[in-house]
């Protein structure tokens, strides 16, 4: 149980174009979902926060317009780059909190990362 | 304010010795800690987390950590590693509403 999915799993891009990563919760419902950011043997850094029915909360620093989140249901939520640049290439990866989970223990599930390369 | 700091950015071990990942937090309140593994270019694997039942926490695959408030540490250890456990690992704790935050990471070396 709890797995989270990820659609695509690499997207190559052009510059200048902009590109769908899905998040998807296939066996739970999720009021609320993560989007983080991780470079080459780096950590995680969290980009947003994404409520169901809501608009999304977004990390100091991260740009709201060129990342662009959706969570239309309680099993999906979408991250679209706008305009993706080289410096946008990056390991995407997503977390999903289940909706009987108590705010206390914060306990998420995450999905097995987008790769995307801008060229 | 929360923070969790991983002490070693590598570790290497042979193949059957122990394994110790050690990790610092510190946090305003009872906090909750979790252990994440993960292989390369896949996502993260809970390992196991505290939430305060039990101070000596069992995971999957053999790790288990202890939470010491004394020291706020929450060491990541298992008693003989294997080729399989060769990843990196992340120490996290948890702030109230969800979000997490994440230590830089350990990557874990096992040599044959």
């Amino acid at each position: 149980g709890a797995v989270v999915s990820q659609h695509p799993s690499r997207v190559i891009c052009k510059s200048g174009t902009s590109v769908k990563i899905e998040c998807r919760s296939l066996d739970f419902q999720a009021t609320t979902m993560f989007w983080y950011r991780q470079f080459p043997k780096q950590s995680l850094m969290l980009m947003a926060t994404s409520n169901e029915g809501s608009k999304a909360t977004y990390e100091q620093g991260v740009e709201k317009d060129k990342f662009l989140i959706n969570h239309a249901s309680l099993t999906l939520s979408t991250l679209t780059v706008t305009s993706a640049h080289p410096e946008d290439s990056s390991f995407y990866i997503c977390s999903a909190r289940p909706k009987s989970t108590g705010d206390l223990y914060g306990e998420q599930y995450f999905g097995p990362g987008t790769r995307l390369t801008v060229t | 304010a929360q923070s969790v700091t991983q002490l070693d950015s590598h570790v290497s071990v042979s193949e059957g010795t122990p394994v110790l990942l050690r990790c610092n937090y510190s946090s305003s309140y009872s906090p909750s800690l979790f252990w994440y593994v993960q292989h390369p270019n896949k996502g993260l694997q809970l390992l196991l987390k505290y939430t305060s039942a039990a101070t000596l926490v069992k995971g999957i695959n053999g790790f288990e950590a202890e939470f010491k408030k004394s020291e706020t540490s929450f060491h990541l250890t298992k008693p003989s590693a294997h080729m399989s456990d060769a990843a990196e690992y992340f120490c996290v704790v948890t702030l109230w509403g969800g979000k997490l935050i994440f230590g830089q990471g350990t990557e874990l070396s096992v040599k044959p």
